[in-house]
């Protein structure tokens, strides 16, 4: 069975540091993906990795995989307040690779 | 274009009564999914439907949790005597093609259940 963790669970950071978001999943996947969810709201998609050594860059955001680690990584360069939100990893599970396992999310709360 | 849509959005219910939540996907999206997503946590894979058909259902909580699409467009989620455990948000994902493609999430249905 495919589990997924998440840490930290909780990160208070001021504007303007830099941070990272670690995500470990317990079997192989073929699939990572990146959500941001604001309270209330959906998850957007923020990124998809594919294949080892995979990274993805968005604006103050960055994402990587290591298949060979089971493990992702969401960097937050000079965070600012507007990235104020719950990131949730999910890896890719089941017979056709459908069916996401996420983590429990990062509550990441950017302080002037 | 319009994404995936969900209604109602909130919904109170008694124990004991029957629910259904309603998901429109994104228009000529083949698969669909269900999750569901307790207060503070991730969300949990329900079900997955490719056109009309229900691929999986292992993630279904029990037998008074129904989900179907008929016409492989919009899918409804029953869940029949609800109890206070079944409060959640209930997400609905769309994906254009077979369930390897990126998944679209809806707004979702919050329930809750006194």
């Amino acid at each position: 069975e495919l589990k997924v963790e998440q840490n930290p669970l909780f990160l208070s950071m001021q504007e303007g540091k830099n941070y990272t978001i670690y995500c470990n999943y317990s079997t192989t996947s073929d699939r990572l993906y990146w959500y941001r969810q604001d309270p209330g709201k959906s998850l957007e998609s923020l990124f998809v990795l594919l294949s080892n050594g995979a990274v993805k860059q968005e604006g103050r955001l960055m994402a990587s995989l290591d298949t060979k680690a089971r493990l992702s990584t969401l960097h937050i360069t000079a965070a600012v307040h507007d990235l104020s939100a719950t990131y949730f990893c999910a890896a890719a599970s089941g017979a056709g690779s459908y069916q996401l396992t996420f983590g429990k999310g990062t509550k990441l709360s950017v302080i002037p | 274009g319009a994404g995936v849509s969900q209604s109602p959005r909130y919904k109170v219910a008694k124990r004991g009564q029957d629910v259904a939540l309603r998901c429109d996907p994104i228009s000529g999206h083949v698969s669909l999914f269900w999750y569901q997503q307790a207060l503070g946590q991730g969300p949990e894979f329900l079900t997955y439907f490719q056109n009309e058909a229900q691929l999986d259902k292992s993630g279904l909580p029990s037998d008074r949790f129904f989900a179907e699409r008929p016409e492989g467009s919009v899918s409804t989620l029953k869940i029949q005597r609800t109890q206070q455990e079944d409060s959640a948000v209930y997400l609905c994902a769309s994906s254009l093609l077979r369930g390897r493609y990126e998944q679209y999430f809806g707004p979702g249905t919050r329930l809750t259940v006194t």
